[in-house]
């Protein structure tokens, strides 16, 4: 089954302490990219990128870190979480034109919601 | 800084009836167009995606570009109770193969009551 898994779904930290949420997909996509989600604001995209090791920062990167060594992994590193990241989180993969598909729509992983306290 | 509006509603309609759903952008270079369903506290799913100007149908949806109006819009016909969720629109621009440079922006959503 094609999908995108975020981990974990639930998240409760302290202020500082260094996290990651895994993104991992199975459907060979190039494009990866996160995805923050609070009231009233809609989806912010933080980062995204589109092959391995090319990574760009999305409209809301500052406080968070990704990295892609890998074609299937995405994860979100927060080196230093602070209350004002506290929010739902979705990673999202996409095929991108260079593979000769027209189907480039996002497919969404589950969303993680982190409470920074 | 590139934007997608939508009005956040809500809209109300009743079952039976067609709901429209408007959405404009700001970047004449926008190349890609998808509307999304998203559940509370769920993830987004895919309704539709459009790339060309004109209508575009899919059973009971039907999106609608407008290039020149920077314009994308879902109709959804015969609108059922399970239809009620929040609608967003995203919008791709930039170079989408290879190393080049690609965002794909999200509106803020519209939420969609159906009335039994």
């Amino acid at each position: 089954e094609a999908q995108v898994t975020q981990n974990p779904r639930y998240l409760i930290t302290v202020t500082g302490k260094k996290l990651t949420v895994t993104c991992s997909q199975n459907m060979n996509h190039e494009y990866m990219s996160w995805y923050r989600q609070d009231p009233g604001l809609g989806l912010r995209q933080i980062y995204y990128s589109m092959n391995v090791e090319v990574t760009d920062k999305g409209d809301v990167p500052e406080g968070y870190k990704v990295s892609r060594k890998e074609k299937r992994n995405f994860p979100l590193i927060l080196e230093s979480p602070s209350p004002n990241q506290t929010s739902l989180y979705f990673c999202a993969s996409s095929a991108t034109l260079s593979t000769g598909t027209r189907n480039t729509e996002a497919f969404f992983g589950q969303g993680t919601r982190l409470t920074v306290v | 800084q590139k934007e997608v509006e939508q009005n956040s509603g809500p809209l109300s309609v009743p079952e039976g009836a067609i709901a429209s759903l408007n959405c404009t952008y700001s970047d004449r270079g926008s190349q890609s167009f998808f509307w999304y369903r998203q559940y509370s506290g769920k993830s987004p799913e895919l309704i539709m995606s459009i790339y060309s100007n004109g209508d575009k149908e899919d059973g009971r949806f039907t999106a609608q570009l407008n290039k020149a109006s920077q314009y994308v819009s879902l109709l959804i016909r015969d609108s059922q109770p399970s239809d009620s969720a929040t609608y967003l629109c995203a919008v791709g621009v930039g170079e989408y193969s290879g190393a080049g440079s690609y965002q794909l922006t999200f509106g803020k959503g519209t939420k969609l009551s159906v009335i039994p």
